[in-house]
């Protein structure tokens, strides 16, 4: 398995701008998780889904941030418009949940947002 | 809701001392706890678990970690560091099932280690 794929790597764009940050997760995984990395305030869970549906939005900084899940295998976070307080890491993770225990988390490689 | 503390923002150790990396969590309950990794330019791996039973957990590449409910820690330890463990240790609690927001995954500040060799 390819495991968990995040597209850009690396994103580099002007204040102002919209940034779509994409993720693949694990074929047959049914949880999906966005977390933000800085340095100030470490690993920061944004958003998750469940089967396709946003279960818990209550860490999305901002109106400006935005996620979609229109199917088990692809995801989108979305900034409009973006501002270099937004700089960071964005981490992609998934995992097959079934209710009765947590199963492991995996973890793409991040894309490396830089908002000028 | 839970919440985790990694007191200790960096620690350097020479290549073959021993390791602890201090972690503690407030969770109303028995939480789920873990142990990540992040090399440079990668994603998080997963070090060991801890979900029930043997309060002593054993992870991958040598690391171990015990959960002390008495202390609320859930300190990682290694007996012999490599050059190889350079990188940011994350720990994190997680609900259990039937919990409000279960899935949900808190992470500490992690811990930036260097092995001086």
């Amino acid at each position: 398995d390819a495991g968990v794929i995040q597209s850009p790597r690396h994103e580099v764009t002007e204040m102002g701008q919209e940034v779509t940050l994409r993720c693949k997760p694990i074929s047959g995984h049914n949880s999906l998780f966005w977390y933000r990395q800085t340095m100030m305030r470490g690993l920061e869970l944004l958003i998750y889904f469940n089967n396709n549906v946003p279960i818990d939005d209550s860490g999305m900084p901002e109106d400006r941030f935005s996620a979609k899940m229109p199917n088990a295998s692809f995801s989108t976070l979305k900034i409009q418009p973006s501002e270099p307080r937004d700089s960071a890491v964005y981490f992609c993770a998934s995992r097959m949940s079934t209710g009765l225990s947590n199963e492991k988390l995996f973890f793409g490689s991040g894309t490396q947002l830089s908002v000028l | 809701a839970q919440s985790v503390t990694q007191p200790d923002i960096h620690i350097t150790v020479s290549e073959g001392a021993s390791l602890e990396l201090r972690c503690n969590y407030s969770y109303g309950a028995t939480p789920y706890l873990f142990w990540y990794v992040q090399s440079p330019g990668q994603g998080l791996q997963l070090l060991l678990k801890y979900f029930s039973g043997d309060t002593l957990v054993q992870g991958i590449k040598g690391f171990e970690a015990e959960f002390k409910r008495s202390q609320s820690s859930f300190n990682l330890r290694k007996p012999s560091v490599h050059w190889s463990d350079a990188a940011e240790y994350f720990c994190a609690v997680g609900v259990r099932p039937g919990g409000t927001s279960y899935g949900k995954l808190t992470f500490g500040q992690g811990t930036i280690l260097t092995v001086h060799p």
